[in-house]
């Protein structure tokens, strides 16, 4: 079942640039798509969403972009920062409470 | 911040033993769910909980499981027979409201217990 796909399972981005995480699904039935952020020892954290009837949705250095054509969103984070370091997953809702997640990327990043 | 919490942190049993996972929602949360991550693979989504029932299931979560809200704070998993392919992280999650209504829906996790089956 791969119907939420992370690419990249690592990104390395030094202090100050952009971090871009991408994550790409296969069901066109998703009506909303959601970031967590995931430390070591720690359960996911909630970052950002964005519904389908959207293309982008702000919050703070974080920004959501959704293709829907391309069935494909992304995560900019700018400018990151080393607290940054985390593993973040895309995850995806099939019109019912369940939340569908991506494998996670590892994102580091250096001083 | 209000969080949730889940206990044991790390919980190690053998094979074919019961074990039960314990969730304290945060209190004014309606909606309960867990999720397990298999290491090295994704989160996996496995019930949903409202009202005393079960809003949802996955094809996972077969009759070994079963969950309950015993008190009106914690939120439990048991798997009655437990298999070395049940370890995991398993993570409860709460929300104020379900998903769908698009308002006070995020999702807030707990940061897991980990069941290592021998």
């Amino acid at each position: 079942d791969q119907q939420v796909k992370q690419n990249s399972p690592s990104l390395s981005v030094q202090e100050g640039r952009i971090s871009i995480l991408n994550c790409d699904y296969t069901n066109s039935m998703f009506d909303y798509f959601l970031w967590y952020k995931k430390y070591p020892a720690e359960g996911p954290t909630f970052l950002i969403s964005i519904s389908s009837i959207k293309d982008k949705n702000e919050d703070g250095r974080f920004t959501v972009f959704l293709n829907k054509s391309a069935k494909h969103l992304s995560l900019h984070i700018v400018p990151s920062q080393p607290g940054d370091s985390a593993v973040y997953f895309c995850a995806a809702r099939p019109l019912t409470d369940k939340l569908i997640f991506g494998t996670g990327t590892r994102l580091q990043v250096f001083p | 911040e209000p969080e949730v919490t889940q206990t044991p942190s790390h919980q190690v049993t053998q094979m074919g033993q019961e074990v039960i996972l314990r969730c304290v929602p945060i209190s004014n949360h309606l909606y309960f769910y867990w999720y397990r991550q298999i290491l090295g693979q994704k989160v996996e989504f496995l019930v949903s909980f409202y009202n005393n029932e079960i809003s949802e299931k996955s094809e996972i979560f077969d009759d070994q499981f079963s969950v309950e809200r015993p008190d009106g704070s914690n939120f439990t998993l048991k798997i009655r027979s437990t298999k070395l392919e049940d370890s995991a992280m398993y993570f409860c999650a709460s929300s104020e409201a379900p998903l769908t209504s698009g308002v006070g829906d995020e999702q807030f996790f707990g940061p897991g217990t980990r069941l290592t089956v021998l």
